[in-house]
């Protein structure tokens, strides 16, 4: 059973372009995570959130916990190469130890 | 600092042979730690996590075990391979409670 579905999948824009990712689920979350993973590599932590209808920037990158907690979404404002990699939503239920990730979303930037 | 180490970082090995994968951190007292595999371009499967030594938590049954003989160290381990094991490992701390997972660089497994 997959808690965190992330779409799209894979995802090939041009430079200069936005794009938003989404992360859903039918469970609530205590907080929801996203990193970003480069190939060979361990994901590393972008942001968290934990209220719901919070909305966090991180330079371009705009993150946004749903009301009801069960969902998030990532928007990017004028992708750039440097921003390719796997992007991940994570979340833990309340009073539970352990993270679930979603999905993931393979992002590609081209020059 | 807190630093993790994961190794070996590649591991090629036949099926039916053992495996043994060792991570370690510096720099925190008793973290939560965590065992994960990730299919290729995909998201990240909870395998193992422990809150304290000898305390092991499985999220799925499969051809694996995890061990935390120290404090600070986690091992992942199986007495013979099967090809489904392959895929990239990866471990991770956190603070106790939870929140920010911190990741060693991972190690790529491919049982032929």
């Amino acid at each position: 059973t997959q808690l965190l579905e992330q779409s799209p999948q894979f995802l090939s824009i041009q430079e200069g372009e936005n794009l938003t990712v989404y992360c859903n689920s039918s469970s609530v979350f205590s907080s929801l995570q996203w990193y970003r993973q480069e190939p060979g590599e361990g994901p590393v932590l972008l942001v968290t959130v934990v209220t719901g209808g919070e909305v966090k920037k991180l330079k371009r990158l705009t993150f946004q916990f749903g009301d009801a907690r069960k969902d998030s979404s990532l928007h990017i404002t004028a992708a750039q190469p440097g921003d390719t990699g796997l992007y991940l939503c994570a979340g833990y239920q309340t009073g539970a130890n352990n993270l679930f990730f979603g999905t993931g979303t393979r992002l590609t930037v081209i020059p | 600092s807190q630093t993790i180490h994961q190794w070996p970082a590649t591991l090629v090995q036949p099926v039916g042979s053992p495996l043994s994968l060792e991570c370690t951190v510096e720099g925190t007292s008793n973290p939560n730690l965590y065992w994960y595999r990730q299919a290729a371009g995909r998201g990240l499967q909870l395998l193992f996590y422990s809150v304290g030594i000898g305390q092991i938590s499985s999220e799925v049954p499969q051809n694996l075990s995890a061990s935390r003989p120290q404090d600070r160290q986690f091992i992942l381990s199986s007495k013979k391979l099967l090809l489904s094991d392959s895929g990239f490992y990866l471990c991770a701390w956190s603070g106790t409670g939870g929140g920010k997972l911190f990741f060693g660089s991972g190690t790529q497994l491919s049982v032929l």
